[in-house]
């Protein structure tokens, strides 16, 4: 199995700056198959990016994500307060995993 | 517009069964594979498995594989989510999920990323 390590755990930002995040796969991801998701509390978990850089329907461009092999980076460029919640990544190239998360929280 | 909406919240003891649903609109349902995420309290996301409502074709997360049963109905666009003894440890949210990016070549599969969610079935089991 595929383990995802993100990290960090928690991020303390402001609004208007600049969030990476990180997730590193314990063995290579077929094909950059790698998607990340947003979840805030009480909501289900929202599509942002899929095959590691290709954006979902609706999602603003200040989401862009890139990486490849076993090393992947979610980045949000100018963070807007709607944008503080837990980001979650997701390999599909063997099964399907998703690493344990990291907490984007309002500095 | 795609929606999958899921069954209410349950509330069950230890040992009894449970079936919960979700109902697909918006999309050809037979068109599309369906899986089911798990979230326990305050916990990451766990891919439980996976059915094509088309032929029923089903498939399961080694760490689910026995414990819990997906099914699909395709005359009313439903897929399912079974469980035949609860446990305490199965107290969770359950999602039903859509996904995409599926194929299947020379006997692997990649199932794909989930490009729409229900919004959650709570299920809680105490005695």
């Amino acid at each position: 199995e595929i383990v995802l390590t993100q990290s960090p755990g928690t991020l303390s930002l402001s609004p208007g700056e600049r969030a990476t995040l990180s997730c590193r796969a314990s063995q290579s991801v077929s094909s950059s198959y790698l998607a990340w998701y947003q979840q805030k509390p009480g909501q289900a978990p929202r599509l942002l990016i899929y095959g590691a850089s290709s954006r979902a329907t609706g999602i603003p461009d200040r989401f862009s994500g890139s990486g490849s092999g076993t090393d992947f980076t979610l980045t949000i460029s100018r963070l807007e307060p709607e944008d503080f919640a837990v980001y979650y990544c997701q390999q599909y190239g063997s099964s399907s995993t998703f690493g344990q998360g990291t907490r984007l929280e309002i500095k | 517009e795609v929606q999958l909406v899921q069954s209410g919240a349950e509330v069950k003891k230890p040992g009894e069964s449970l079936k919960i649903s979700c109902k697909g609109s918006g999309y050809s349902f037979t068109s599309y594979w369906i899986g089911w995420v798990r979230q326990m309290p305050g916990k990451g996301l766990e891919w439980m498995g996976i059915i094509y409502p088309g032929d029923s074709d089903t498939r399961y997360s080694p760490s689910f594989q026995g414990q819990v049963t997906i099914s699909a109905d395709k005359s009313i666009s439903t897929a399912y989510l079974q469980w035949s003894s609860l446990k305490a440890s199965d107290t969770a949210m359950y999602y039903c999920v859509r996904h995409r990016g599926v194929y299947c070549s020379g006997g692997s599969c990649y199932w794909g990323y989930f490009d729409y969610w229900g919004q959650g079935t709570l299920v809680t089991v105490s005695s």
